[in-house]
């Protein structure tokens, strides 16, 4: 199975600061077909996770210009500048280039 | 707007069986795959199941894999999940996902 090692598990920032998260896969993510199937979602207290990032950085609809996704191989991140209230929460990123599908242990995002 | 209501959820004893259901409305329900991820109390996200927009193939994690079954009605738009031989560690919520739409999620407790 391909683990999915995000770091850190914890992070604090300041409300118009900047966050970095990383996420690292034990194999490359990119698929027989080309694409690298590796999505960031974040889960707000209370909620259902939500899709920020698609396929290393694409924003999905709706999704403010603050977050970015960059990354290839077995290497990604997850930028969040102007870190706003409702930024705050637990943060996934995916893949699901090989069966089985795998998620990251999470970053619990929070106010410094 | 895209919507994934599920239901069936409970408290069952270790052993038995629980039917979960998944009505999805708002898109083409036959043009997706469609999943089943879950969350254990306080504990990160595990995918479950997947099964491809026709209902022929389906994939499982090791950890469900005999057990967990995932199939859809596509003239009904609804998405099942049937669990056997219930353990506690399947205890947790579980949402019905297109991968960028999540349902609320249902709680299914395993408990003698």
């Amino acid at each position: 199975d391909v683990v999915m090692t995000q770091t850190p598990v914890s992070l604090p920032v300041s409300l118009g600061g900047q966050a970095s998260i990383s996420c690292r896969s034990s194999q490359s993510l990119v698929h027989s077909n080309g694409n690298t199937y590796l999505h960031w979602y974040l889960q707000k207290p209370g909620q259902s996770p939500q899709l920020l990032i698609y396929r290393v950085s694409n924003r999905f609809s709706g999704v403010p210009d603050r977050f970015s996704g960059s990354g290839s191989g077995t290497d990604f991140t997850l930028k969040i500048s102007r870190v706003e209230p409702e930024d705050l929460g637990d943060y996934y990123c995916l893949q699901s280039t090989h069966f089985p599908w795998t998620f990251g242990g999470g970053t619990k995002l929070e106010l410094k | 707007e895209v919507q994934l209501v599920e239901t069936g959820g409970g408290l069952v004893q270790p052993g038995r069986s629980l039917k979960l259901s998944c009505v999805a409305s708002g898109f083409t329900f036959n043009n997706y795959w469609m999943s089943w991820t879950r969350q254990a109390p306080g504990k990160g996200l595990e995918w479950v199941a997947s099964i491809t927009n026709s209902g022929g193939s389906t994939y499982y994690p090791d950890s469900v894999k005999g057990r967990f079954t995932i199939s859809r009605d596509n003239a009904q738009n609804t998405l099942y999940l049937q669990m056997n031989s219930l353990r506690s560690e399947d205890t947790a919520t579980y949402y019905c996902t297109r991968y960028d739409y999540w349902g609320q999620g249902v709680m299914v407790t395993v408990s003698s």
